[in-house]
């Protein structure tokens, strides 16, 4: 199964820009999706086949990559932004998802 | 407008089988996949399985021999069993909803389940 790696955690100030990762262990095109998840809520689509914004959601947000290394991107951060992001391929096989990435707001 | 809602037990005994309801409006079971994907707490997410617009079935593999997922296209619902439940089977099911291999752009608000004696 395709592994897709984020990092754990990230700290950042309200107004700032704030990068994401998400590292697939082979190329997943460009069927790469994000999703924002906060306590008590489930996911939230935010950019789907990397760099198309869902419906209904900031322009703040974007994305962006192809193969095994995408981004999502946050700018300017907004207090609202505190969650956790998901990545998740549809490419290969069974659907996977990244391990998260927790945005805390300073 | 498209919803997704997922019903069943909150409490399962170790050792039993979990039963779970996905009733979906706003769309067709024909037309679109339905996935269930799970949630531990304070977790990640792992995908379990999918029913697939045609009828063809899918399933994670570390799941897949206790696992199965069913459908009635004229009740609008989904349907998920999985037996030999065990502690670490707690957490959080939620079924969501794609379109040609796409991103899962709707999701139910999820069930929590329990599993403990």
């Amino acid at each position: 199964d395709t592994v897709l790696t984020q990092s754990p955690a990230l700290a950042v100030s309200p107004g700032e820009r704030v990068t994401i990762s998400c590292k697939a262990s082979e190329s997943v095109s460009t069927r790469m999706h994000w999703y924002q998840q906060k306590p008590g809520q489930q996911p939230k689509l935010l950019i789907y086949k990397a760099s198309n914004l869902a419906s209904g959601v900031p322009a703040r947000f974007s994305g962006s990559g192809s193969g095994t290394d995408f981004t999502l991107t946050i700018d300017p951060v907004e207090a609202d932004d505190t969650a956790t992001y998901f990545c998740q391929q549809s490419w290969n096989g069974p659907r996977t998802f990244g391990g998260g990435t927790k945005l805390e707001l300073k | 407008q498209v919803q997704l809602k997922e019903s069943g037990p909150g409490l399962v005994q170790p050792s039993q089988t979990l039963s779970l309801t996905c009733t979906v409006s706003g769309f067709s079971l024909t037309s679109y996949n339905v996935h269930w994907v799970r949630q531990p707490p304070g977790k990640g997410l792992e995908w379990m399985g999918r029913m697939r617009y045609n009828g063809d079935t899918s399933y994670n593999s570390a799941l897949k021999s206790r696992l199965s997922i069913s459908r009635d296209t004229s009740k609008n619902q989904v349907f998920l069993k999985m037996n030999s439940l065990q502690t670490d089977d707690t957490g959080t099911y939620y079924c969501t909803r794609d379109w040609t291999e796409g991103p899962f752009d709707y999701w139910g608000q999820g069930v929590m389940v329990t599993v403990s004696s």
